[in-house]
């Protein structure tokens, strides 16, 4: 069964500081992946999706990077800003079942 | 990408009762979800929602607890029954665009319920 954990749980970092959030899979067999922000008490936000012929997607100052040998996820934040505080969640489209797993989130909090 | 609408944002409910959650999408989507995310947890999925069909339901939940819905390609229901305090979650409807190995995932603003 595919399990998907996120490393650190929860971050404090002071504005400016370049940051990166993981996420590793369980079983490796996995076609996209999906990273997602959350805002406390609302839905998600889909920030960027890596397909699975690609290994890494831009966007503006997130870069997000898979490497499926290893089954590990890493999303890259640059010069971080208090607007960026939330939760941010990955999320593995699993071959087999071809549904999205979750991982157990970070909670990043900016501080100004 | 997909808009989607999900009403009620948040509702306060006694137990025993029930409520019907609503799930507009802004265009037809093929493969539309329902997930609940429980406080302090992260997301997981309680059925597909099948257009015309019986929805497929995860380990775990059971049409009794949850009926789902699905008229048409752009709207969904999601009913919890008989709540208790233990369903006092954040529901979301989602939907994946494009394929089953290529799309990707949208979710409305979620449903928040609490149960007293």
């Amino acid at each position: 069964k595919q399990e998907v954990t996120q490393i650190p749980a929860a971050l404090s970092v002071p504005e400016g500081e370049n940051l990166v959030l993981n996420c590793s899979f369980t079983d490796s067999a996995i076609y996209n992946l999906q990273w997602f922000r959350q805002d406390p008490g609302k839905g998600l936000t889909s920030l960027l999706l890596i397909q699975s012929s690609q290994r890494e997607q831009t966007s503006g100052r997130l870069n997000a990077s898979l490497d499926k040998s290893s089954g590990r996820s890493t999303l890259y934040i640059a010069a971080s800003q208090p607007g960026d505080s939330a939760t941010y969640l990955c999320a593995g489209l699993t071959s087999g079942t071809y549904k999205y797993i979750f991982g157990t989130g970070t909670r990043l909090k900016v501080l100004a | 990408s997909a808009v989607i609408s999900q009403k009620p944002s948040r509702d306060i409910c006694q137990r025993g009762t029930s409520l019907t959650i609503q799930c507009q999408v802004d265009s037809q989507v093929t493969m539309m979800f329902w997930y609940r995310q429980q406080p302090g947890q992260s997301l997981t999925l309680i059925a597909t929602a099948n257009q015309g069909s019986e929805a497929t339901y995860e380990s775990g939940f059971v049409i009794d607890k949850f009926p789902i819905s699905r008229p048409n390609l752009t709207f969904s229901t999601l009913t919890v029954s008989n709540m208790s305090p233990e369903d006092s979650s954040i529901y979301l409807c989602s939907v994946q665009t494009g394929t089953t190995n290529t799309g990707e995932l949208f979710f409305g603003e979620g449903s928040r319920l609490t149960v007293l």
